[in-house]
Protein backbone atom coordinates (compact mmCIF):
# COMPACT_ATOMS: atom_id res chain seq x y z
CA UNK A 1 0.00 0.00 0.00
CA UNK A 2 1.20 3.27 -1.00
CA UNK A 3 -0.86 4.98 2.12
CA UNK A 4 -1.61 8.14 1.81
CA UNK A 5 0.01 10.67 -1.23
CA UNK A 6 -0.34 14.21 -1.57
CA UNK A 7 0.63 16.81 -4.71
CA UNK A 8 2.20 18.37 -5.04
CA UNK A 9 5.28 18.60 -2.45
CA UNK A 10 5.95 22.66 -2.91
CA UNK A 11 4.52 25.23 -5.27
CA UNK A 12 4.34 28.77 -4.98
CA UNK A 13 1.50 30.79 -6.51
CA UNK A 14 1.26 34.22 -6.71
CA UNK A 15 -1.97 36.34 -4.59
CA UNK A 16 -5.24 35.69 -6.42
CA UNK A 17 -3.89 32.37 -7.99
CA UNK A 18 -6.14 29.01 -7.54
CA UNK A 19 -4.44 25.81 -7.01
CA UNK A 20 -6.08 21.96 -6.35
CA UNK A 21 -3.84 20.05 -3.76
CA UNK A 22 -4.43 16.53 -4.12
CA UNK A 23 -4.90 13.80 -1.71
CA UNK A 24 -5.37 10.05 -2.39
CA UNK A 25 -5.31 6.82 0.03
CA UNK A 26 -5.71 3.02 -0.96
CA UNK A 27 -6.66 2.25 2.42
CA UNK A 28 -10.35 2.22 1.80
CA UNK A 29 -10.65 5.03 5.25
CA UNK A 30 -13.98 6.80 5.21
CA UNK A 31 -12.88 9.47 7.24
CA UNK A 32 -10.61 12.06 5.46
CA UNK A 33 -8.91 15.71 6.55
CA UNK A 34 -7.01 18.29 5.74
CA UNK A 35 -4.81 20.15 8.27
CA UNK A 36 -2.78 23.41 7.68
CA UNK A 37 0.38 23.56 10.12
CA UNK A 38 1.68 27.11 10.63
CA UNK A 39 5.61 27.21 12.57
CA UNK A 40 5.08 27.35 16.20
CA UNK A 41 1.38 26.29 16.03
CA UNK A 42 -0.05 22.93 16.37
CA UNK A 43 -1.93 21.30 13.54
CA UNK A 44 -5.51 23.05 12.54
CA UNK A 45 -8.03 21.12 10.85
CA UNK A 46 -9.27 23.06 7.56
CA UNK A 47 -12.02 20.46 6.12
CA UNK A 48 -13.07 16.48 7.16
CA UNK A 49 -15.01 14.23 5.32
CA UNK A 50 -16.96 11.19 7.33
CA UNK A 51 -17.18 9.10 3.27
CA UNK A 52 -17.84 9.68 -0.31
CA UNK A 53 -20.15 12.59 -0.69
CA UNK A 54 -20.27 14.24 2.81
CA UNK A 55 -17.71 16.65 4.24
CA UNK A 56 -17.78 19.51 6.85
CA UNK A 57 -16.28 22.47 7.54
CA UNK A 58 -13.01 22.19 10.80
CA UNK A 59 -11.41 25.09 12.69
CA UNK A 60 -9.86 27.14 9.77
CA UNK A 61 -12.43 26.45 6.32
CA UNK A 62 -12.11 30.04 5.06
CA UNK A 63 -10.74 30.30 1.60
CA UNK A 64 -10.90 26.44 0.87
CA UNK A 65 -13.12 24.12 -0.32
CA UNK A 66 -13.12 20.33 -0.45
CA UNK A 67 -14.88 17.82 -2.31
CA UNK A 68 -15.50 14.15 -1.77
CA UNK A 69 -17.00 12.12 -5.15
CA UNK A 70 -14.69 8.93 -4.35
CA UNK A 71 -13.55 6.86 -0.79
CA UNK A 72 -10.27 6.93 -2.10
CA UNK A 73 -9.78 11.02 -3.05
CA UNK A 74 -10.08 14.19 -1.26
CA UNK A 75 -8.84 17.33 -3.25
CA UNK A 76 -8.11 20.46 -1.48
CA UNK A 77 -9.27 23.81 -3.21
CA UNK A 78 -7.54 27.02 -2.75
CA UNK A 79 -9.51 29.95 -4.36
CA UNK A 80 -7.99 33.73 -4.88
CA UNK A 81 -4.94 32.52 -3.05
CA UNK A 82 -3.53 35.11 -0.08
CA UNK A 83 -0.02 34.98 1.58
CA UNK A 84 -1.81 34.32 4.76
CA UNK A 85 -2.52 30.93 3.10
CA UNK A 86 1.59 30.13 3.58
CA UNK A 87 1.61 26.96 5.29
CA UNK A 88 2.59 23.38 5.01
CA UNK A 89 -0.63 21.39 4.30
CA UNK A 90 -1.34 17.38 5.06
CA UNK A 91 -4.13 15.42 4.24
CA UNK A 92 -4.66 12.41 6.46
CA UNK A 93 -6.85 9.71 6.49
CA UNK A 94 -8.57 6.94 9.41
CA UNK A 95 -11.26 4.50 10.20
CA UNK A 96 -13.00 4.11 13.00
CA UNK A 97 -12.76 -0.13 12.91
CA UNK A 98 -8.62 0.88 13.60
CA UNK A 99 -9.45 3.39 16.49
CA UNK A 100 -9.03 6.54 14.50
CA UNK A 101 -5.36 6.09 14.51
CA UNK A 102 -4.89 8.96 11.70
CA UNK A 103 -2.25 8.32 8.38
CA UNK A 104 -0.66 11.49 6.85
CA UNK A 105 0.36 12.10 4.19
CA UNK A 106 3.85 13.53 3.28
CA UNK A 107 2.70 17.37 3.03
CA UNK A 108 2.74 20.30 0.81
CA UNK A 109 4.92 23.16 1.16
CA UNK A 110 2.61 26.29 -0.30
CA UNK A 111 4.00 29.53 -0.16
CA UNK A 112 1.79 32.97 -1.99
CA UNK A 113 3.52 36.04 -2.68
CA UNK B 1 -13.18 25.04 25.60
CA UNK B 2 -11.33 21.79 24.73
CA UNK B 3 -7.55 22.26 24.68
CA UNK B 4 -4.27 20.41 24.65
CA UNK B 5 -0.97 21.45 26.75
CA UNK B 6 2.25 20.20 25.76
CA UNK B 7 5.59 20.67 28.23
CA UNK B 8 7.84 21.27 27.17
CA UNK B 9 7.97 23.06 24.34
CA UNK B 10 12.05 22.29 23.51
CA UNK B 11 13.96 20.11 24.89
CA UNK B 12 17.75 19.53 24.41
CA UNK B 13 19.10 16.07 25.34
CA UNK B 14 22.94 14.41 25.76
CA UNK B 15 23.00 10.83 23.59
CA UNK B 16 22.06 8.62 26.36
CA UNK B 17 19.19 10.49 28.38
CA UNK B 18 16.26 9.23 29.47
CA UNK B 19 13.41 11.58 27.58
CA UNK B 20 10.32 12.73 29.46
CA UNK B 21 7.15 14.85 27.42
CA UNK B 22 4.41 15.87 29.12
CA UNK B 23 0.83 16.14 27.65
CA UNK B 24 -2.59 17.58 29.64
CA UNK B 25 -5.68 17.76 28.11
CA UNK B 26 -8.58 19.63 29.53
CA UNK B 27 -12.01 17.44 29.29
CA UNK B 28 -12.63 14.04 29.00
CA UNK B 29 -11.22 12.31 25.95
CA UNK B 30 -11.65 8.58 23.45
CA UNK B 31 -7.94 8.60 22.77
CA UNK B 32 -4.92 10.09 22.78
CA UNK B 33 -2.55 9.66 20.24
CA UNK B 34 1.67 10.69 19.92
CA UNK B 35 3.03 11.78 16.64
CA UNK B 36 6.43 12.26 15.51
CA UNK B 37 7.01 14.73 12.89
CA UNK B 38 11.33 14.96 11.48
CA UNK B 39 12.07 18.17 10.36
CA UNK B 40 11.00 18.93 6.86
CA UNK B 41 9.35 15.58 7.31
CA UNK B 42 5.74 14.24 7.15
CA UNK B 43 4.11 12.67 10.46
CA UNK B 44 3.88 9.32 12.00
CA UNK B 45 1.96 8.22 14.21
CA UNK B 46 4.12 6.44 17.16
CA UNK B 47 1.24 5.23 19.46
CA UNK B 48 -2.62 5.85 20.25
CA UNK B 49 -4.19 4.96 23.85
CA UNK B 50 -6.93 5.18 26.03
CA UNK B 51 -5.64 4.23 29.08
CA UNK B 52 -2.29 2.27 30.71
CA UNK B 53 0.88 2.33 28.87
CA UNK B 54 1.74 1.09 25.80
CA UNK B 55 5.68 0.34 25.11
CA UNK B 56 7.37 0.18 21.05
CA UNK B 57 11.44 -0.24 21.82
CA UNK B 58 12.46 2.42 23.46
CA UNK B 59 9.47 4.51 23.28
CA UNK B 60 6.56 4.56 26.21
CA UNK B 61 3.66 5.89 26.28
CA UNK B 62 1.37 6.62 29.55
CA UNK B 63 -2.06 7.84 30.44
CA UNK B 64 -3.80 8.81 33.24
CA UNK B 65 -7.13 9.13 32.40
CA UNK B 66 -8.19 10.33 36.22
CA UNK B 67 -5.44 12.98 35.83
CA UNK B 68 -6.02 14.08 32.44
CA UNK B 69 -2.20 13.32 31.49
CA UNK B 70 0.25 11.73 29.25
CA UNK B 71 3.56 11.61 29.16
CA UNK B 72 5.81 9.81 26.30
CA UNK B 73 9.08 8.58 27.41
CA UNK B 74 12.13 7.80 25.09
CA UNK B 75 15.21 5.49 26.96
CA UNK B 76 18.53 5.60 25.78
CA UNK B 77 17.87 8.59 23.72
CA UNK B 78 20.04 8.88 20.11
CA UNK B 79 20.36 11.53 17.79
CA UNK B 80 18.17 10.18 15.47
CA UNK B 81 15.12 10.19 17.41
CA UNK B 82 15.61 14.66 17.55
CA UNK B 83 12.23 15.55 15.94
CA UNK B 84 9.01 17.12 16.70
CA UNK B 85 6.68 15.10 19.03
CA UNK B 86 3.00 16.16 19.18
CA UNK B 87 0.31 15.27 21.02
CA UNK B 88 -3.21 14.98 19.87
CA UNK B 89 -6.69 14.42 21.49
CA UNK B 90 -9.83 12.75 20.19
CA UNK B 91 -12.23 14.68 22.98
CA UNK B 92 -15.68 12.47 23.36
CA UNK B 93 -18.06 13.61 20.87
CA UNK B 94 -15.53 15.19 18.12
CA UNK B 95 -16.90 13.32 15.61
CA UNK B 96 -13.68 11.76 15.15
CA UNK B 97 -11.62 15.35 14.57
CA UNK B 98 -8.31 15.40 16.36
CA UNK B 99 -7.40 17.88 18.75
CA UNK B 100 -3.62 19.37 18.69
CA UNK B 101 -0.89 20.34 21.12
CA UNK B 102 1.72 22.77 19.85
CA UNK B 103 4.27 19.94 20.06
CA UNK B 104 8.19 19.17 21.44
CA UNK B 105 11.19 20.15 19.87
CA UNK B 106 13.70 17.18 20.84
CA UNK B 107 17.47 18.15 20.14
CA UNK B 108 19.53 14.77 21.32
CA UNK B 109 23.58 15.82 21.17
CA UNK B 110 26.15 13.33 20.26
Amino acid sequence: NAGVTQTPKFRILKIGQSMTLQCTQDMNHNYMYWYRQDPGMGLKLIYYSVGAGITDKGEVPNGYNVSRSTTEDFPLRLELAAPSQTSVYFCASSNPGQGYEQYFGPGTRLTVT
Amino acid sequence: KNEVEQSPQNLTAQEGEFITINCSYSVGISALHWLQQHPGGGIVSLFMLSSGKKKHGRLIATINIQEKHSSLHITASHPRDSAVYICAVLFGGSNYKLTFGKGTLLTVNP
